[in-house]
């Protein structure tokens, strides 16, 4: 069965770095999507990502945050400057239309 | 805002039934999802409801009133591996952004 597939699992960088996090969504998925989990607390929607742009984002996903559907599987979060309260789990999820959305296992971003 | 609230914990008996209740603002509404989340892992996608009624698949049942702003998720033939976080989440006007509840922690006993 196709998943979402996140890469690293597992990310640590120093405040102030730029950190690239991976996605590859299922094949034939058109609508693409990054939340964030801070540990202990709810999912939070970053932004959606439809036909090639940013369909809508969230209060949160503000110029530190930038997405990119560099080639035909690959969908990335960048996030510049990283700061302590960007430690979070991100995943990554797609879906076929707008009544389904599949999650990848997450990465661990740890900002220290 | 665009609160959603759910139960906080519930416990529930190996083999029994037990729903799990959301609610929601009503305006701008454009569909609700129900994930399972285990403890360090991923939401699993359950179900999807965009009109009135009852859908079922399987042991999970998901109910939706769009006029009361309620919905409930229903498992059935409770097992232990239910074991997990149930996250109701509702989409809004936009049609892409989705708002998550806290979820609503469930412990199944033998």
């Amino acid at each position: 069965e196709p998943e979402v597939t996140q890469t690293p699992s597992h990310q640590v960088t120093q405040m102030g770095q730029e950190v690239i996090l991976r996605c590859v969504p299922i094949s034939n998925h058109l609508y693409f999507y990054w939340y964030r989990q801070i540990l202990g607390q709810k999912v939070e929607f970053l932004v959606s990502f439809y036909n090639n742009e940013i369909s809508e984002k969230s209060e949160i996903f503000d110029d530190q945050f930038s997405v990119e559907r560099p080639d035909g599987s690959n969908f990335t979060l960048k996030i510049r400057s990283t700061k302590l309260e960007d430690s979070a789990m991100y995943f990554c999820a797609s879906g076929d239309s707008l009544n389904e959305q599949y999650f990848g296992p997450g990465t661990r971003l740890t900002v220290t | 805002g665009q609160n959603i609230d759910q139960p906080t914990e519930m416990t529930a008996t190996e083999g029994a039934i037990v729903q799990i209740n959301c609610t929601y603002q009503t305006s701008g509404f454009n569909g609700l999802f129900w994930y399972q989340q285990h403890a360090g892992e991923a939401p699993t996608f359950l179900s999807y409801n965009v009109l009135d009624g009852l859908e079922e698949k399987g042991r999970f049942s998901s109910f939706l009133s769009r006029s009361k702003g309620y919905s409930y998720l229903l498992l059935k033939e409770l097992q232990m591996k239910d074991s997990a976080s149930y996250l109701c989440a509702v989409r809004y006007t936009g049609g892409f952004k989705t708002i998550f509840g806290a979820g609503t922690r469930l412990f199944v006993k033998a």
